[in-house]
């Protein structure tokens, strides 16, 4: 059964960091792209960013809302794949999915809240 | 950037209608669409992938079609257990997605 499953979210104040882990079992993690998508209170699905396979060079891409700040990398030994959130603001504050793209976006994790307030 | 247009942004139908949402693409993405299914505190859920294939498991009633920069997702015969937001996904330039659709029931 695919699965994947975040953790790492929690409240951080704003100008601070944090650090999502995204645990895949089921499927062939290293052959996988890992993309991160975040959803505030109430509204519609953003992508974040993406990670690509070792045959694809781990090629990263951001979105402009959060490029320069966030970091997406990956640990296939552990068949993990980890979003690093620096400079954090206010509207960065959602529940933060990792999906993972085989040949198709298909799977999600269940999700994990970042909440950045003071 | 590839934007995603999709409407109508909420709709209310009976049980048993047959419900049309559209997506409008701002470029041509061949047929690298998804449709998802989203119920309160849950992640989405696939429905459609590549514009029209049905995931597994997923009831007969579900449909899509199109390619290029239009496409339509149908749910025939509204099932009560139907109640959720849906989005459309293209999945040809990084990801993006709709703004979703609320589908209630009348």
């Amino acid at each position: 059964e695919v699965q994947l499953v975040e953790s790492g979210g929690g409240m951080v104040q704003p100008g601070g960091s944090l650090k999502l882990s995204c645990v895949g079992s089921g499927f062939s993690f290293s052959g996988s792209a890992i993309h991160w998508v975040r959803q505030a209170s109430g509204k519609g699905l953003e992508w974040v960013g993406r990670i690509r396979s070792r045959s694809n060079n781990y090629a990263t891409a951001y979105a402009a809302s959060v490029k320069g700040r966030f970091i997406v990398s990956r640990d296939d030994s552990k068949n993990t794949a980890y979003l690093q959130m620096n400079t954090l603001r206010s509207e960065d504050t959602a529940v933060y999915y990792c999906t993972r793209v085989a040949t198709i976006p298909d799977y999600w994790g269940q999700g994990t809240l970042v909440t950045v307030s003071s | 950037d590839i934007q995603m247009t999709q409407s109508p942004s909420s709709l209310s139908a009976s049980v048993g209608d047959r419900v049309t949402i559209t997506c409008q693409a701002s470029q041509g993405i061949n047929n690298y669409l998804n449709w998802y299914q989203q119920k309160p505190g849950k992640a989405p859920k696939l429905l459609i992938y590549d514009a029209t294939n049905l995931q597994a498991g997923v009831p007969s009633r579900f449909s899509g079609s199109g390619s290029g920069t239009h496409f339509t997702f149908t749910i025939n015969s509204l099932q009560p257990e139907d109640i959720a937001t849906y989005y459309c996904q293209q999945y040809a330039n990084f990801l993006t997605f709709g703004g979703g659709t609320r589908v209630e029931i009348k």
